[in-house]
């Protein structure tokens, strides 16, 4: 199976500032790569698939890029309300494979 | 507004059968544009495909589970279930229903709340 490796496992990021998670790949999953969110205590939410296309309802200050075996996902502004996990996930391949998150935590 | 509801026992007992139905409303589940998974999150860790099926009834399952999974649609009620059987206290999770979008590579696109099974005796 295709592991996903993240980093870092935590990222300290103030409020206002960029945030820049990384994804990568063990074989080419080509764009078939999405991004989900998880808040504590509650279920994830696609944030990105095709690598790079918003869900429906998700704000422009997410943004994914990458393809192949090298994924990144920017969140341009921090929000009180992104402070969260955030899992690539590989759809390339059976069976779907996750990243172990990233936390992204207030500074 | 699609919404997938997960319910079943919360407790099951070693080397028993974990039982789980998924209901799903605001979208019919014989849609030819989406699959429909499991995927579970052991406590404080990641997350972890289970399998899939079609409405047609075609699946696919994580070797890793090797064949102690089933999973079914019921089109007739909107609803599609996984049985797990043999559990171990390994099988203690969260476990989330979903959607995926179909196509050649389909994704997931919406999950359900999500439902703890505990393995104790």
């Amino acid at each position: 199976e295709i592991v996903m490796t993240q980093s870092p496992a935590t990222l300290s990021v103030s409020p206002g500032e960029r945030a820049t998670l990384s994804c990568r790949a063990s074989q080419s999953v080509s764009s078939n790569l999405a991004w989900h969110q998880q808040k504590p205590g509650q279920a994830p939410r696609l944030l990105i698939y095709g690598a790079s296309t918003r869900a429906t309802g998700i704000p422009a200050r997410f943004s994914g890029s990458g393809s192949g075996t090298e994924f990144t996902l920017t969140i341009s502004s921090l929000q009180s309300e992104d402070f969260a996990v955030y899992y690539c996930q590989q759809y390339d391949n059976w069976p779907q494979t996750f990243g172990q998150g990233t936390k992204v935590e207030i500074k | 507004q699609l919404q997938l509801q997960e319910s079943g026992p919360g407790l099951v007992k070693p080397s028993e059968t974990l039982s789980l139905t998924c209901t799903v409303s605001g979208g019919s589940i014989s849609s030819s544009y989406y699959y429909w998974g499991w995927i579970r999150q052991p406590p404080g860790k990641g997350l972890e495909w289970i399998g899939s099926i079609y409405y047609s009834g075609t699946t696919y399952h994580n070797p890793s589970l090797k064949s102690r999974v089933t999973i079914s649609v019921d089109t007739s009620k909107n609803q599609f279930s996984l049985k797990l059987n043999s559990v171990t206290a390994a099988d203690t999770a969260v476990y989330y229903c979903a959607r995926l979008h179909s196509g050649s590579y389909p994704w997931v696109d919406n999950w359900g709340q999500g439902t703890l099974v505990t393995v104790s005796s």
